[in-house]
């Protein structure tokens, strides 16, 4: 079993609807991060959260603890959104800073 | 540019070739990152430096993989004596220690 399992493998949606993306993971973590990676294109990181919620423009990540868990939610959905979404965390090993990642969730918005 | 820029962008070498794969991280990022990426996969974690030390390395495939940070910097990612199994997309990022990582576009290597 991964340390980082992201869900749904595959999402196609239509311009507009919400979209949630979850992710769970079964480590110790000191952060978990949201990243976002366009077909050719390099990561760009989205989130990097502890705890709680953390919004930018029309992206949300919540973060629970106890649950070992984090979703991804977008609002507004919008073609250019259509990208590999990728779940990340920060093992909470002392000194070591690497990611774990998930298998991440390719998104698709079509018009 | 401001961002972490690795090159070459794309590398085909022929199997049994030795390849270097060279990263800039942003200027002063303490941290730096080697992920390997196969298609269709999530990143997987190769090594890591602070400064020059290489702190961990314990995602290193085989000892046919070597990377180094000599003064600190630019870091280069050596695969010798390639495989095919070693195409993937070799990506770098940096960090400020302990905080948010930038990533570079990745070096796409094709073994044939």
């Amino acid at each position: 079993k991964n340390e980082v399992e992201q869900s749904p493998q595959n999402l196609t949606a239509q311009e507009g609807e919400f979209i949630t993306i979850n992710c769970s993971y079964s480590v110790g973590i000191s952060a978990l991060h949201w990243l976002q990676q366009h077909p050719g294109g390099g990561i760009v990181s989205l989130f990097m959260l502890s705890s709680g919620k953390k919004k930018h423009g029309r992206l949300i990540a919540t973060i629970n603890i106890q649950e070992k868990h984090s979703s991804l939610h977008i609002t507004a959905s919008h073609p250019r959104d259509s990208a590999v979404y990728i779940c990340a965390v920060t093992t909470a090993i002392q000194g070591a800073q690497k990611l774990v990642f998930g298998q991440g969730t390719r998104l698709t918005i079509n018009p | 540019g401001a961002g972490v820029s690795q090159s070459p962008r794309y590398k085909v070498a022929k199997r049994g070739q030795d390849v270097a794969l060279r990263c800039d991280p942003i200027s002063g990022h303490v941290s730096l990152f080697w992920y390997q990426q196969a298609l269709g996969q999530g990143p997987e974690f190769l090594t890591y430096f602070q400064n020059e030390a290489q702190l961990d390395k314990s995602g290193l495939p085989s000892d046919r993989f070597f990377a180094e940070r000599p003064e600190g910097s630019v870091s280069t990612l050596k695969i010798q004596r390639t495989q095919k199994e070693d195409s993937a997309v070799y990506l770098c990022a940096s960090s400020l220690a302990l905080d948010e990582q930038f990533f570079g576009p990745g070096t796409r290597l094709t073994v044939l």
